[in-house]
């Protein structure tokens, strides 16, 4: 069973980038990476996903390295509205449901 | 595009009472379907999932029973609440394995 690791919380400031990192050692070779954000009362919204290598779209970069035993989520110019509890997913590696664990996250609090 | 909904938005109920929550997806056909719960602080904790009509597998044994009585409709109960059973549930979907999910926008339930 896949299990991550984060740092409980981070602190950052306006325009600032933030990376978050995630340590997943026992990733299984079929088992993708997720990352979640959610705000308070609002269920998780998927940011980004990926296998290997750097993943990017408009919100964030994923850079994972050749093991894939870590992935670091990476947040260009951060603003106050990404205070947010951000969440790294591994899956289980195994039959049909995968990448459904979630762990306590990575509460980040921008400040101004 | 896919929407996902879920009701009621808030709930308070005592102890001893009847629950159902009601979760349905728009846009998609033959998804896979989650029940999340989540305590204050907490992250989430799976509870039900049904990737068909009728199949349910659960992940902890409780108070609580999901139903999918129809392709884009999942149902989550209880027969008599316990005051743990308070907590934000959240209802997911997503297309297959190692796909993101999406959340709904959760409810949130007080027993008293």
């Amino acid at each position: 069973l896949a299990k991550t690791t984060q740092p409980i919380s981070m602190d950052s400031y306006e325009g600032q980038e933030v990376n978050i990192t995630c340590s997943h050692n026992n990733i299984a070779t079929n088992d993708y990476i997720t990352w979640y954000q959610q705000f308070p009362s609002q269920g998780p919204r998927f940011i980004i996903q990926g296998y290997k290598t750097k993943v990017t779209n408009e919100v964030a970069s994923l850079f994972i390295p050749a093991d894939r035993k870590s992935s670091t989520l990476s947040l260009p110019r951060v603003s106050l509205s990404d205070t947010a509890v951000y969440y790294c997913l591994v899956g289980v590696g195994t039959g049909s449901q995968g990448n459904l664990i979630f762990g306590k996250g990575t509460k980040l609090s921008v400040k101004p | 595009s896919q929407t996902i909904h879920q009701w009621p938005a808030t709930l308070v109920q005592p102890v001893g009472s009847p629950l159902s929550l009601e979760c349905t997806v728009e846009g998609t056909s033959n998804p896979n379907l989650y029940w999340y719960r989540q305590a204050a602080g907490r992250g989430l904790q799976l509870l039900f999932y049904s990737v068909g009509i009728g199949q349910i597998s659960s992940e902890v044994p409780q108070n609580l029973s999901a139903s999918r009585p129809q392709d884009r409709q999942f149902i989550l109960s209880s027969k008599k609440l316990l005051l743990s059973d308070s907590g934000f549930y959240l209802c997911a979907w997503r297309r297959g394995f190692n796909q993101p999910q999406h959340f709904g926008d959760g409810t949130r339930l007080s027993i008293l």
